[in-house]
């Protein structure tokens, strides 16, 4: 049982890149979620999902879009990448709005 | 928005001394949950609070959840070099859980 899995681990964008960062789950969770983590800083909620098909905005959507065609995947794709989108990224999923999340092992972006 | 702070932001104990890190919300939550980071790694659940006033226990690891829902607290006994990362709370009024900033521990041996 593999949780959560997001690829890459880690990833150096050029200002104005673009790259898609993808989150698998095999738990059959209806719930996934993209968060940004800064240091010394909380999780900033992106974008999540409530089910296939259906995305919202979090607290920082801005310089990111999301897709969810299938239960399993959760892709976040960041065009024209800035400096500032320079972070550590986790997906998670639940099984309900009020579940525990299960984490993915994060991916390390710099953008330069 | 929704805003969860968490104090303090670090705290450094000897080994075997206890420990509290406090969450405060600036509106009533539906529950709140904790979670673990360890340095270099990603956040794993650790307990979620509902009721008003509950109280539950893992090991050395005691969580509250305050009587008017706005507040909660991770208390660790005799805490133990494992116990090192960083602790989050994160808490909920509907759909979307908001993570306080974290206390970082440090377990001095």
């Amino acid at each position: 049982n593999a949780g959560v899995t997001q690829t890459p681990k880690f990833r150096i964008l050029k200002i104005g890149q673009s790259m898609t960062l993808q989150c698998t789950q095999d738990m059959n969770h209806n719930y996934m979620y993209w968060y940004r983590q800064d240091p010394g800083m909380g999780l900033k909620l992106i974008y999540y999902s409530v089910g296939a098909g259906i995305t919202d905005k979090g607290e920082v959507p801005n310089g990111y879009n999301v897709s969810r065609s299938t239960t399993e995947d959760f892709p976040l794709r960041l065009e024209l990448a800035a400096p500032s989108q320079t972070s550590v990224y986790f997906c998670a999923s639940s099984y309900g709005v009020s579940a525990g999340y299960t984490f993915g092992s994060g991916t390390r972006l710099t953008v330069v | 928005g929704q805003q969860v702070m968490q104090i303090p932001q670090y705290q450094h104990v000897q080994e075997g001394e206890d420990f509290t890190t406090y969450c405060n919300s600036s509106t009533t939550l539906s529950n709140i949950q904790w979670y673990k980071q360890r340095p270099g790694g990603h956040p794993v659940f650790l307990i979620q609070l509902v009721k008003s006033g509950e109280v539950k226990k893992q090991k050395r690891l005691t969580f509250q959840f305050g009587e008017a829902k706005k507040n909660s607290s991770l208390h660790i006994t005799a805490t133990q070099t494992t116990d090192v990362g960083t602790y989050f709370c994160a808490g909920s009024t509907g759909n979307q859980f908001y993570f306080g900033t974290g206390t970082s521990l440090t377990v001095i041996p």
